[in-house]
């Protein structure tokens, strides 16, 4: 049982350039999530899904779209990075029924838009 | 914008004294309130959790007090460890999503 599992766990983009950041989880969970952590910022949403083919905006959903084929993927994209997407990235994922249990963190992934 | 309002931002203590980290929070309709906690390089990881049933909820070293007439929450980690070194966020549910604040750093000092 590996839980959550991001990739990659370092990234450098150009300005302009796109890029997938994959996360998986292997839980059933039917509730997915992205979140950027920037330094006094905490931790902010960026999109989340409940559920294979339902997904929808959280706080700062600019710049990045997402999709839900399955379960168990929920990969977030960068279509044109910017350095302001200079953040670590966490995805996360829980039951859908239980949406005051726990949220389970994958283990994030750096990426440096230059 | 936030929902969550967390102080202070960083603090530091002497082993075995006490951390005090404060959340306030928006009008929520979920009664749910935990903590995470996040070590360097890793993903943040469920502490504890409070449902504002009760005023209190102690987990070890760990409490949550809850002010549901004030809409406040904290977390108290007495007798602080240098294994306590870690960031911690206070969270608040809003529809299905979590909200967290933004993050108060604890460095325990041997």
């Amino acid at each position: 049982n590996a839980g959550v599992t991001q990739t990659p766990k370092f990234q450098v983009l150009k300005t302009g350039q796109s890029m997938t950041l994959q996360c998986a989880q292997d839980m059933n969970h039917e509730y997915m999530s992205w979140y950027r952590q920037d330094p006094g910022m905490g931790l902010r949403l960026i999109h989340y899904s409940v559920g294979a083919g339902i997904t929808d905006q959280g706080e700062v959903p600019n710049g990045y779209n997402v999709s839900r084929s399955t379960t168990e993927d929920f990969p977030l994209r960068l279509l044109s990075a910017a350095p302001s997407q200079t953040s670590v990235y966490f995805c996360a994922s829980r039951k859908i029924r239980d949406f005051n249990e726990k949220l389970f963190f994958g283990s994030g992934t750096q990426l440096s838009v230059l | 914008q936030q929902q969550v309002k967390q102080s202070p931002q960083s603090l530091i203590v002497q082993k075995g004294g006490i951390s005090i980290i404060n959340c306030a929070y928006e009008n929520t309709a979920f009664d749910y309130f935990p903590w995470y906690q996040q070590f360097p390089g890793k993903g943040p990881a469920l502490l504890i959790a409070i449902r504002p049933d009760v005023s209190e909820k102690k987990e070890g070293r760990f409490t949550i007090s809850f002010n549901k007439s004030a809409k406040q929450f904290s977390l108290h980690i007495m007798d602080s460890q240098p294994g306590d070194s870690a960031t911690y966020f206070c969270a608040a549910p809003h529809d299905y999503k979590l909200s967290f604040g933004a993050g108060t750093t604890v460095t325990v000092r041997a």
